[in-house]
């Protein structure tokens, strides 16, 4: 069974500038999770799809950040303008029925 | 609001040695529990994942959970210098919403 894809793996960009992470979760899982992973620190949820509808985007800094997934099965996560905090590892994940969730190698994002 | 909260590290054992990984947190009607491992550089990966109050084995791994102190622990035996790694700990909150520690780095001394 192929695990959740990612792309691209590394992105470095200038402050202001705009970037697009892309994510296919695994095969037949309905629910799916963007994380921003900051160094040190644990997964922080950005927003969770189920199928293709958003069901908790409360940590989502919307002025900023926005994500769909079209047809509920692939993502894509955008920043627009980045931020020097913006840099971080974004990890995309989806889950099964027995709620084990299964993640993305991820994107590390630099913003210089 | 809701926290996980675990002690940053390193905790450093010997080879061969017996790994004790704690974990608290905040919800009392947290359900269900998770363990994670994370090497550097790259994506965490789930190695256990407990329900019920008591032990859950698996292989050199086990899960305790102990929902009326809200702790939950992850026990490594025979630890490996290749256990080195970020354990994160997870709780699932109204069924659908996951927060993790910060994660304990693990060091095994060869």
């Amino acid at each position: 069974e192929a695990g959740v894809a990612q792309s691209p793996r590394y992105k470095i960009i200038e402050k202001r500038q705009s970037v697009a992470f892309w994510c296919n979760p695994i095969s037949g899982h309905a629910t799916l999770y963007w994380y921003q992973q900051i160094l040190g620190q644990g997964p922080k949820l950005l927003i969770q799809f189920q199928n293709n509808g958003v069901v908790d985007d409360s940590q989502l800094p919307k002025d900023r950040f926005s994500a769909e997934r079209l047809k509920g099965v692939d993502s894509t996560l955008k920043i627009q303008p980045a931020k020097l905090e913006d840099s971080a590892v974004y990890l995309c994940a989806s889950r099964t029925d027995r709620d084990e969730q299964y993640f993305g190698p991820g994107t590390r994002l630099t913003v210089t | 609001q809701k926290e996980v909260e675990q002690n940053s590290g390193p905790l450093s054992v010997p080879e061969g040695a017996i790994a004790s990984l704690n974990c608290t947190y905040s919800d009392r009607g947290s359900q269900s529990f998770f363990w994670y491992r994370q090497y550097s550089g790259k994506s965490p990966e789930l190695i256990m994942f407990i329900y019920s109050n008591g032990d859950k084995e698996d292989g050199r791994f086990t899960a305790q959970l102990n929902k009326a102190s809200q702790y939950v622990s992850l026990l490594i035996r025979d630890s490996q210098p290749s256990d080195s790694a970020t354990y994160l700990c997870a709780v699932l909150y109204e069924s659908y919403k996951y927060i993790f520690g910060t994660g304990t780095r693990l060091k095994v001394l060869a």
